[in-house]
């Protein structure tokens, strides 16, 4: 069975400071990947996806992939209170999107 | 505005009941699923449609149903055979490339089971 692990945290940073999410995979032939935050009782938005090994970035975040190590990771730069949340890991296409559990992120002032 | 309307966003079924839960898109997106959500755990596909007048089972079907008559409504049943109903249920849509295909979702809606 296809797997996406994430820490559940909570994963607690300090305000301004760098939050470092992370998400293994199981299924060596993945190709796309998604990063999605989730407020308490709403629905999952997207943040990014990244295709191509390396980094990508969009404002405050960045995502990274390893496919060698078959890790993905999300950094959050100057983390703001706004910033806290459950942010969820997903794997493959559209149709067979896999979802790891999450992991929560708490910035405190 | 474009987007994914789900509706009721809080719903009460009384057991052995059916009830319908409605998603609407206007992004002209010709993939729609719906996904349920658990406490602590992930997202798990329940169905989805790749195109009208289609649809394919995910990784947990049992116990409910959806039609796909038009391209814009993907309504999802939940029957009495759903032994255990209570969750955040999530309609999505994506364009249906086979590259680069992103999931978008609805607000949700969130089941009781009374």
């Amino acid at each position: 069975q296809k797997e996406v692990e994430q820490n559940s945290g909570p994963l607690s940073v300090p305000e301004g400071a760098i939050a470092s999410l992370n998400c293994t995979y199981s299924d060596r032939g993945s190709q796309s990947f998604f990063w999605y935050r989730q407020y308490s009782g709403k629905s999952p938005e997207l943040i990014m996806f990244i295709y191509s090994n390396g980094d990508k970035e969009d404002g405050r975040f960045t995502a990274q992939l390893n496919k060698a190590s078959q890790y993905v990771s999300l950094l959050i730069r100057d983390s703001q209170p706004s910033d806290s949340a459950t942010y969820l890991c997903a794997v493959g296409t559209a149709s067979k999107l896999t979802f790891g559990t999450g992991t929560r992120l708490q910035v405190t002032l | 505005d474009g987007g994914i309307t789900q509706s009721p966003k809080y719903l009460f079924r009384k057991e052995g009941q059916n009830v319908t839960l409605s998603c609407e898109q206007n992004l002209n997106h010709d993939a729609m699923y719906w996904y349920r959500q658990d406490p602590g755990q992930g997202l798990r596909l329940i169905y989805y449609s790749q195109i009208v007048n289609d649809f394919q089972k995910g990784d947990i079907a049992e116990g409910y149903s959806v039609s796909r008559e038009k391209k814009e409504s993907f309504p999802l049943t939940v029957t009495s055979a759903q032994k255990n109903p209570t969750a955040f249920y999530l309609c999505a849509s994506s364009d249906g490339q086979a590259w680069g295909d992103t999931i978008y979702f609805g607000e949700g809606s969130w089941l009781t089971v009374v």
